[in-house]
């Protein structure tokens, strides 16, 4: 009964440092997404993965990096970490992208602080 | 481009309370609209959806009405309790499974 499981659950990083954020679904989802979460703005969506082999750019995907390992995993970069990106990072999955009613299913969360 | 609002938090309400949490939203065309709800330290869930003007998404006690005419989407439950403190957030899919989040309501239910 995982759904969709982010490692690691919080992590503190020093200015120019640089991590990556894993994520897993088990629900043999086709699309996968990274949002960010800030006090005040809701989620805002940074890529996303229509299907495996595919990423396209979010809302805000600038100092970001992904990569959609296989049908399973999409990972998060942050290749030069900046105060700016202190946050906390969703990933999702849903069945198809291209059926607007699919519900997407959320992981934890990654709570992710840049000194 | 597509934008949600929401009213602004924290609402606070004392259990057996009434409900109403408004969200309106900037589209164009008529994309299907979500409730999902936050519990602390987790992530969201879907609560609720409408993928047409006038359907109507339950779950829960909680119920929410696709309004065209209104572009609003705003979500009810006739009597919170305590299990009910969260942070709602209202979407909209735009586009290509792509969802835009209001900024989020805190709801706390007292005792």
């Amino acid at each position: 009964n995982a759904g969709v499981t982010q490692t690691p659950k919080f992590q503190v990083l020093k200015t120019g440092q640089s991590m990556t954020l894993q994520c897993a679904q088990d629900m043999n989802h086709n699309s996968m997404y990274w949002y960010r979460q800030d006090p005040g703005m809701g989620l805002r969506l940074i890529y996303y993965s229509a299907s495996e082999g595919t990423t396209d750019k979010g809302e805000v995907p600038n100092g970001y990096n992904v990569s959609r390992l296989n049908k399973r995993e999409f990972s998060l970069r942050l290749e030069s970490a900046a105060p700016s990106q202190t946050s906390v990072y969703f990933c999702a999955s849903s069945g198809d992208s291209y059926r607007s009613n699919q519900p997407q299913h959320f992981g934890d969360g990654t709570r992710l602080s840049i000194l | 481009g597509n934008s949600v609002t929401q009213m602004e938090g924290p609402v606070t309400l004392s259990e057996e309370a009434f409900l109403t949490i408004n969200c309106t939203y900037t589209a164009t065309g008529y994309p299907s609209l979500f409730w999902y709800v936050q519990y602390p330290g987790e992530g969201l869930q879907l609560l609720l959806k409408a993928t047409k003007a006038d359907d109507k998404g339950s779950n829960k006690g909680f119920e929410a009405t696709y309004r065209k005419e209104t572009t609003s989407f705003h979500l009810e439950k006739g009597s919170v309790q305590v299990s009910d403190s969260a942070v709602y957030f209202c979407a909209l899919d735009n586009q290509g499974g792509k969802l835009i989040f209001g900024q989020g309501t805190e709801l706390s239910v007292k005792p």
